[in-house]
């Protein structure tokens, strides 16, 4: 199994929703990260897991709050967005934390947010 | 901040045609990625870089470990409809987090 599994693959949300995105892996990584894309733009980090600890930040509006409840998982709890918020969200893995290794990343497919 | 600059922005072939894009940097890198993107779905990781100089293969992609560690290239030969995407390179920013940072992109069109 070489898959990150991310759902839902689309949401739709009103500026006072809360939702969740969640992350699966099954690979034994240790390392996990979310990442925020714009269209045509490069991934951009948001967060990063080692050892289900919050590793990296980056500066992340308070509105996402990220959760790692086991090495598997990794949730991201969205509340109050914005519609600029709008963005491709993506989970990635890697067995330990890249900073560390230069491990390969491994990307979801993805959750496709729209914030009205 | 430092970016990774990917040339061309865009391109538009011909099945069959071969492609070439690089990925350059102000700064010396020590690992090189490359990432090919469909829309609406996760980068796909098509190959991984570790040494200067290296040349690595994955089927009709074969990518270069610039030597001045500062630049990669993808090449891809006879190319076919499904290399349509956004292909990224990444490489590690260094500093105390070490934090992945992506190209800019380029756009493959290939026409059938």
């Amino acid at each position: 199994d070489t898959e990150v599994t991310q759902t839902p693959k689309h949401l739709v949300m009103g500026m006072t929703n809360k939702k969740s995105l969640k992350c699966e892996q099954h690979m034994g990584h240790r390392a996990m990260y979310w990442y925020k894309q714009k269209a045509k733009k490069p991934p951009e980090l948001m967060f990063v897991y080692s050892y289900e600890k919050l590793s990296i930040n980056e500066s992340v509006p308070s509105r996402f709050s990220p959760e790692c409840p086991n090495s598997s998982l990794l949730n991201l709890h969205l509340h109050a967005l914005q519609p600029e918020d709008s963005a491709l969200y993506l989970c990635a893995s890697s067995l330990f934390f890249w900073g560390a290794t230069n491990e390969k990343l491994f990307f979801g497919s993805g959750t496709q947010l729209s914030v009205l | 901040g430092q970016q990774l600059n990917q040339s061309p922005q865009s391109m538009f072939i011909q099945e069959g045609e071969d492609v070439s894009m690089n990925c350059t940097s102000s700064s010396i890198f020590n690992t090189w990625l490359w990432y090919k993107q469909d829309p609406g779905e996760g980068p796909v990781l098509l190959i991984a870089l570790y040494k200067a100089g290296e040349l690595t293969s994955n089927g009709r992609l074969t990518a270069q470990f610039g030597i001045t560690r500062k630049d990669s290239f993808l090449n891809i030969s006879a190319s076919i409809p499904s290399d349509v995407g956004i292909y990224f390179c990444a490489g590690p920013l260094g500093g105390a987090t070490n934090k992945l940072i992506f190209g800019t992109g380029t756009l493959l069109a290939v026409q059938p």
